[in-house]
């Protein structure tokens, strides 16, 4: 069974704290997305990783930071956090052949 | 002009009932189709493919008109369950698989 896993379901940060969210797959997928989800304006792509150390910006990549040392590993990254980065994450890997999209099961992230 | 477009609803239907909901895309580029389901609080998850010639999975049937460029999705027999958001998704080909994703339509099934 497909799995991507995100390491923390729930946290609670307080601004300018560094945030590290953690996302494991384990289909040996080339590309791999992070998300933010907000009421009332859907799912926003952040950045995006087709291969090993490789990372292109989304739509708001603005105050976040990727990395992606391992194909199985994207890991999204806040400098220094803020109370407009409350959030659901949304960590997803796919296959470049068929697009289809697998999620892992959000991490909602609280900024104080 | 936002790229992926569909009514935030919320469909209010009885049970039984047929619903559809339609998505239009603004780049003619587009080559690959999804409706995706997420149910409060929860990850999207993959609903159905949508095709050049259509497809139907049991109870749901999704279109794509590429000539008007939008995508559909036709649920019958509305059930309980069915209560969740839809998401349409469009992804570009030639190497770069970037999702885009509309903003969801809202459906509620009653009693």
């Amino acid at each position: 069974d497909v799995k991507v896993t995100q390491s923390s379901r729930y946290l609670v940060k307080r601004t300018g704290e560094k945030v590290f969210l953690e996302c494991v797959q384990d289909m040996d997928h080339e590309n791999m997305f992070w998300y933010r989800q907000d009421p009332g304006l859907g799912l926003r792509l952040i950045y995006f990783s087709y291969d090993v150390k490789m990372k292109e910006k989304g739509d708001i990549p603005e105050g976040y930071s990727v990395s992606r040392e391992k194909k199985e590993r994207f890991s999204l990254i806040l400098e220094s956090a803020s109370t407009n980065q409350t959030s659901m994450y949304l960590c997803a890997s796919s296959l470049p052949t068929t697009g289809e999209l697998f999620f892992g099961e959000g991490s909602r992230l609280t900024v104080l | 002009r936002k790229e992926v477009e569909q009514d935030p609803g919320p469909f209010n239907v009885p049970e039984g009932a047929t619903v559809a909901f339609n998505c239009t895309y603004s780049n003619s580029a587009s080559q690959s189709f999804f409706w995706y389901r997420q149910d409060c609080r929860k990850e999207p998850k993959l609903l159905m493919s949508v095709y050049s010639s259509g497809n139907e999975d049991g109870r749901f049937t999704a279109q794509l008109n590429r000539a008007s460029q939008y995508i559909s999705l036709l649920i019958r027999d509305s059930k309980l369950s069915d209560s969740a958001t839809y998401l349409c998704v469009v992804t570009l080909s030639g190497g770069s698989y970037i999702p885009t994703f509309g903003r969801g339509t809202s459906l509620i099934v009653h009693p």
